[in-house]
């Protein structure tokens, strides 16, 4: 069963930084590549930045409003995905998750639970 | 960086047919946009219903499907139930990013 668990939510004052991981089972997750997506409160849905497998080269893409400012990693030696957070700006708060789109027995498109970063002073 | 177009809201009744679709600003939405479509009901984690424009989850009920339709990405619900009321989500792949539509909320009433 494929599992992905994200932790590392929390308040955080503007300016400030913080590191979200997401625990990932089920699957070969070296082999997959992976996405965080975040959601602001009443709002849709937003790609935040992927991070391809290292086998596919291991570089990472960004949407513009988080370029520069966040980072996405992994150790494939834990099947943890990361995603450092820096500058953290009041528009960041959000629920963050994290999504793979590697095929495991027939079907893509995997998600976490999410968890709830909040930017405030 | 495109931007994706969902209609904001759609009203079907119990046993109805309704279609959501997904437009792209760059053009016509193809198969290498690799369309997927999300599931969320309030209080939820969003799920995948649709990958690579027609695919089925493990979990997808039937009556969802997914198709490219005059340029665009669409999700056909058929004979809608009322646990199928929810908000959902398009996705489309770009050279270098992935843009979500706005979302399409569904009410069955």
């Amino acid at each position: 069963e494929v599992q992905l668990v994200e932790s590392g939510g929390g308040l955080v004052k503007p300016g400030g930084s913080l590191r979200l991981s997401c625990a990932a089972s089920g699957f070969t997750f070296n082999n997959a590549w992976m996405t965080w997506v975040r959601q602001a409160p009443g709002k849709g849905l937003e790609w935040v930045g992927r991070i391809k497998s290292k086998i596919d080269g291991g570089t990472s893409d960004y949407a513009a409003p988080v370029k520069g400012r966040f980072t996405i990693s992994r150790d494939d030696s834990k099947n943890t995905l990361y995603l450092q957070m820096n500058s953290l700006k009041t528009e960041d708060t959000a629920v963050y998750y994290c999504t793979t789109t590697i095929m495991v027995q027939g079907v893509k498109g995997y998600w976490g639970q999410g968890t709830l970063v909040t930017v405030s002073s | 960086q495109a931007v994706v177009t969902q209609e904001p809201s759609l009203t079907v009744s119990p046993g109805g047919t309704v279609t959501l679709t997904c437009g792209s600003s760059t053009g016509a939405v193809t198969s290498d946009h690799y369309p997927y479509w999300f599931q969320q009901k309030p209080g939820q984690a969003p799920r995948t219903l649709i990958f690579d424009s027609t695919n089925k989850h493990s979990w997808t009920p039937a009556r969802f499907s997914g198709s490219l339709l005059g340029g665009k990405a669409a999700l056909t619900l058929s004979g809608a139930q009322p646990e199928d009321e929810a908000d959902y989500y398009c996705l489309l792949s770009y050279s270098d990013a992935r843009v979500f539509g706005g979302g399409t909320k569904v009410t069955v009433l």
